[in-house]
């Protein structure tokens, strides 16, 4: 069965960094993409970048370029979002997906984590 | 960047029901890259439609995708009470990737 777990809630400060992380299992995690997605407090769903576990090549949607480091390490299945210099409007929640196809960066979002929410305040 | 746009922004209809929904690009989805999620509170997005018009594993034939170029369709024929949720729509063909702002579907 195909999982992706993220871990769990965080609160941090302003100016702190965080790193999420997405451990997948049950499919080839070097094989497929992972995607970041963001969803702030009652809104939509921004994609934010995507990472191919197998060479980490990655992409970014320019909002986020600058923004974020998206980064894996195939030796354990996870992938990672880090956010810097952390502001309240960062807080949201994070979500990882999957790209559906193998080794295809075009490719819809088959299975999602259950999402990690971040709150950012003093 | 492609901006999609959706309407309704929310549609109110009962169990029984069909809906549809509308999804706009503001440019031409390339070979019909274009994904249809639902979002119930609380959850992580679902894939229900890919490539405009094919059903994802698992979903029931009561959704249905279609359309090209600028415009997308996503049609419900019949709601069942599990399907009062927010749908999405995505385009995952040239990066950057957009969705829609969302449409609810709501209990009338």
């Amino acid at each position: 069965e195909v999982q992706l777990v993220q871990s769990g809630a965080e609160v941090k400060k302003p100016g702190e960094s965080l790193k999420i992380s997405c451990q997948g299992s049950g499919y080839t995690f070097t094989s497929y993409w992972i995607a970041w997605v963001r969803q702030m407090p009652g809104k939509g769903l921004e994609w934010m970048g995507v990472i191919y576990p197998g060479d980490s090549d990655t992409r970014y949607s320019p909002p986020f370029q600058g923004q974020v480091t998206i980064s894996a390490d195939k030796s354990i299945s996870t992938a990672y979002l880090q956010l810097s210099s952390l502001k309240a409007s960062d807080s949201a929640m994070y979500y990882c997906a999957r790209g559906s196809f193998r080794g295809d960066i075009v490719s819809p979002f088959d299975y999602w984590a259950q999402g990690t929410l971040v709150t950012v305040s003093s | 960047e492609i901006v999609l746009t959706q309407s309704p922004g929310t549609l109110s209809l009962s169990p029984g029901e069909r809906a549809t929904l509308s999804c706009r690009a503001s440019q031409t989805v390339s070979s019909s890259f274009l994904a249809w999620y639902h979002q119930k509170p609380g959850q992580a997005p679902r894939l229900l439609i890919y490539g405009a018009s094919s059903r994802a594993t698992g979903i029931p034939d009561r959704f249905s995708g279609s359309g090209s170029g600028t415009d997308f369709t996503l049609t419900i024929s019949r709601l069942e009470p599990e399907d009062f949720a927010v749908y999405y729509c995505q385009h995952y063909g040239t990066s950057p990737w957009t969705f829609g702002q969302g449409t609810k579907v709501e209990i009338k």
